[in-house]
Order: C-alpha cells, then sequence, then structure tokens
C-alpha cells in the first residue's frame, strides 16, 4: 500500500527555519518525481518544488521559494524533506507532499499535510 | 509564467451534468489532470491525460481538452460529487501549475 505521511511543521516565527519530512511506504520514491504542494488557509492549491527520480541532482522551485527552499531525499530512509528558511507570513499553509510518474500522468498520490504557521 | 483559470464556483441540479473549464494559453498542447477535493481531505486525482480515469473513479467523471480550454464533465451528479476541483498542467517553464480552483454545489 502507497502511504505518504508529512511530519514537521509547526508554528515558526518570520525569518525561522523548519524542515518538513515526507516518510514513503509502498514504493521507492528515487523512481518518481516527487513533489511539494501547499494550501494556505482558505485557498486554492499551489505548487512549490520538484526533485526529479535520477540521482537527485534536478530540482525545479516556484518563484516564491526559490532561494529560501530546498528540496531534497534520502533514499535509504524513503523519505523526501523540505528545507525552508527566511520564512513569511505568506508561507503558512498546509504543506503536502505527493508523487508523479512523469509530467502527464499527474500527482497520484499524496500526504495528508503538515501544517505550518509563521507568525510572530 | 504559465496561468490557468476556471470558475470559482459551479452549482448543479442531483442527477444533472455539471461542467467545469479550466483555461490556459495553448492549454490542449499540454496535458490536463483534474483534481477533487473534500473539505479537510486531500485532493485526489480525478482526471489524468486529459481524459482517463484512474482505478476506483467513477465513471461519471470525464475530460476533454482542445485549443485553450479543458473541462471536466460529471455526469449525473451525485451529491457526494460536492467538492472543491482544480485543473493541473505542467509547463516547461512554470512546472506544476494549477488552475485557482471551482467549488462545485451540488442543489
Amino acid at each position: 500500500e502507497v502511504q505518504l505521511v508529512e511530519s514537521g511543521g509547526g508554528l515558526v516565527q518570520p525569518g525561522g527555519s523548519l524542515r518538513l519530512s515526507c516518510a514513503v511506504s509502498g514504493f521507492t520514491i528515487s523512481t518518481y518525481w516527487m513533489h511539494w504542494v501547499r494550501q494556505a488557509p482558505g485557498k486554492g492549491l499551489v505548487w512549490v518544488s520538484r526533485i526529479d527520480g535520477d540521482d537527485g541532482t534536478t530540482t525545479s522551485y516556484a518563484d516564491s521559494v526559490k532561494g529560501r527552499f530546498t528540496i531534497s531525499r534520502d533514499n535509504a530512509k524513503n523519505t523526501l524533506y523540505l528545507d525552508m528558511s527566511s520564512l513569511r507570513a505568506e508561507d503558512t499553509a498546509v504543506y503536502y507532499c505527493a508523487r508523479m510518474r512523469d509530467s502527464s500522468t499527474g500527482l497520484d498520490y499524496w500526504g495528508q499535510g503538515t501544517l505550518v504557521t509563521v507568525s510572530s | 509564467s504559465y496561468e490557468l483559470s476556471q470558475p470559482p464556483s459551479v452549482s448543479v441540479s442531483p442527477g444533472q451534468t455539471a461542467s467545469i473549464t479550466c483555461s490556459g494559453d495553448k492549454l490542449g498542447d499540454k496535458y490536463v489532470c483534474w483534481y477533487q477535493q473534500k473539505p479537510g481531505q486531500s485532493p485526489v486525482v480525478v482526471i489524468y491525460q486529459d481524459n482517463k480515469g484512474p482505478p476506483g473513479i467513477p465513471e461519471r467523471f470525464s475530460g476533454s481538452n482542445s485549443g485553450n480550454t479543458a473541462t471536466l464533465t460529471i455526469s449525473g451528479t451525485q451529491a457526494t460529487d460536492e467538492a472543491d476541483y482544480y485543473c493541473q498542467a505542467w509547463d516547461r517553464s512554470t512546472d506544476v501549475v494549477f488552475g485557482g480552483g471551482t467549488k462545485l454545489t451540488v442543489l
């Protein structure tokens, strides 16, 4: 059974840092494109970042997080990460990890999400 | 950057057909996916590659994509279909892009 379980969310002050984790079971993350998608309270889905299913060196970021967020993975732990720094109030959202086979197939499995709140 | 536009809301009577549109420049040249999201839940893909339904998704969900518009059609809409629906495409410059979402009300 495929499962994606996010963790690491919480309350953080503006300018602070946080690391999100996505523990995966049921498939090998290095063979898929893995993504982070966020959703601010009451708002729509917004793509955040992607890491390709190769050697893990190919990554992509939304302009709004470029230079502040870093996506990575640990193949041995089959876990995806999102390191977030210089956090802003507008980064407040539920963060989902999701799997994509390729650009045509969509995000076919999602985690339950973890809430990040940036506030003083 | 690439953008997708959806109507904020669509209403439909039970048993009728609901159509939700998604517009983007030359969208027909890209593959479109559709997601259903119910309150407090994670999104679920209901259509991928424009018109394919994943296993377990009712056949009343169908999709099309041509020109600048993709359409999600729900035939014989049921009360359980009430949810937010998002279109999604992939663009080389923007990567994954979502539409703003459409709230489907069944009344």
